[in-house]
């Protein structure tokens, strides 16, 4: 089945560092594939998507593109601020499930010392 | 941006007792609802499918006469975890799914804040 892996964390950077997050996948398609955010104690927000092959995903910094050839679609940021601190989930839709259902990683939490 | 709420955000109930979560899409309308559990420091467990004006679509393992899914309009769900025990204690998310085709294609799953629920 389809399936998503992300690099294991946690992720410790100082402020201002470049951030990448690995993130595979495995599908029988051709699936959508997302970023999500997670801050502590919340839920999910979505950080950037893209559709197709080479499509690049874009959002307050972040960039992530779906690289078909690779299987990939790392998200990085140039310049990370301690907001940014959280747990970013890699997910992709299912493609052979009609009602949009997601696969998830297993989430990278980030930590961004001043 | 699409937003989804839920409500309560928080809830501790008693052993034995039953807890209604709601799950409302405010600027969008969601045929597909999902329902998730998450675990400290784990990714999303799938719960169940919820699709307006039918019965939901459970997940292998997910006791559906335990965690009733109702789903009434194309803005709400809601998620009632029936005689919870404290091992139902957990975070519960959920998410709507905005679906448009045509030249406005776009299927994205928006999800809330969460509900964290305590069984004691």
């Amino acid at each position: 089945g389809d399936s998503v892996t992300q690099m294991e964390g946690p992720v410790t950077l100082s402020e201002e560092a470049f951030l990448t997050i690995n993130c595979t996948y495995t599908a029988t398609g051709y699936p959508s594939l997302f970023w999500y955010v997670q801050y502590p104690g919340e839920g999910l927000q979505l950080l950037l998507k893209a559709t197709k092959a080479d499509d690049k995903g874009s959002n307050k910094g972040f960039e992530a593109t779906y690289r078909k050839e690779t299987t990939s679609f790392h998200l990085e940021k140039g310049s990370v601020q301690v907001s940014d601190s959280a747990v970013y989930f890699c997910a992709l839709t299912i493609t052979t499930d009609s009602w949009g259902k997601l696969q998830f990683g297993a989430g990278t939490q980030v930590v961004v010392t001043p | 941006g699409a937003v989804v709420s839920q409500h309560p955000s928080w809830v501790i109930c008693k052993s034995g007792t039953s807890v209604k979560i709601e799950c409302r899409s405010l600027d969008f309308q969601a045929t597909t609802m999902f329902w998730y559990r998450q675990f400290p420091k784990q990714s999303l467990m799938l719960m169940a499918t919820s699709n307006e004006g039918s019965k939901a679509t459970y997940e292998q393992g997910v006791e559906k006469d335990k965690f009733l899914i109702n789903h009434a309009s194309l803005t709400l769900s809601t998620l009632t975890v029936t005689s919870a025990h404290p091992e139902d204690s957990s975070f519960y998310i959920c998410s709507a799914r905005e679906f448009l085709g045509g030249s406005l294609s776009t299927d994205t799953q928006y999800f809330g804040p969460g509900t964290r629920l305590t069984v004691l």
